[in-house]
């Protein structure tokens, strides 16, 4: 079951914050940000692992709250190359062991000047 | 190369006609995913390898994709009898913890 990210696109500009939400129904393992520019592939951004794990990325960070199945991806004082679809998968906790990465819908971010 | 190779990066084909999708690792990653992307939409599982375990298989749409992996390494994504609707982008993305994608094949069924 794929987790549900909010909003679905959001236009910026430069300088100005994003927040990018992403939620599971199940408990999950772990959490994975990627970004996505148009005709590429998806660049790996983080992985967040343990409750309330946080990390960051240049001005890019993310938190995970484990106990409400719920990621954040923070972009702050955004740039135009932050552009692109940012996606997060999310893996399960599983008995039968399998850690399936199964991804959102995605968020189109604009940043414009 | 250090990332995920696919092959080939483009593939025309006849609907009807079987094809088979390439795609080659990072060494050392034990897990290995295949996703389908169609124009401007998200990223669809479809097969999870993971070391020598059975793959998860559940996100195959219909029993003409099937998928193996040799040697714990490269796998193959084959699709037979193409249809129309199978014309996307076919990512492979492996993993250690961390999870890389490669460039991808851009399907096109005529």
């Amino acid at each position: 079951q794929q987790p549900v990210q909010s909003p679905q696109a959001v236009i910026l500009r430069e300088g100005e914050d994003a927040v990018i939400n992403c939620s599971s129904s199940k408990a999950l393992y772990s959490v994975h940000w990627y970004r996505q520019k148009h005709g590429e592939a998806p660049v790996f951004l983080m992985i967040l692992l343990k409750g309330g794990e946080q990390k960051g990325h240049d001005k890019i960070s993310a938190s995970f709250n484990e106990k409400k199945q719920q990621s954040s991806l923070y972009l702050t004082a955004s740039q135009l190359s932050y552009s692109g679809t940012y996606f997060c998968g999310t893996v399960p906790y599983s008995g039968a062991g399998s850690y399936q990465l199964t991804f959102g819908k995605g968020t189109k971010l604009s940043v414009i000047p | 190369g250090a990332g995920v190779s696919q092959s080939p990066s483009n593939k025309v084909t006849e609907k009807g006609k079987d094809v088979e999708l390439r795609c080659d690792p990072i060494s050392g990653h034990t897990a290995l995913y295949w996703y389908r992307q169609s124009l401007g939409q998200g990223l669809e599982f479809l097969i999870y390898f993971q070391g020598n375990s059975a793959p998860d298989k559940s996100g195959l749409p219909s029993d003409r994709f099937s998928a193996e992996r040799t040697g714990g390494s490269v796998s193959t994504l084959t699709i037979q009898r193409t249809q129309q609707e199978d014309s996307a982008v076919y990512l492979c993305a492996s993993s250690c913890r961390d999870s890389y994608f490669g460039p991808g094949t851009r399907l096109t069924v005529t």
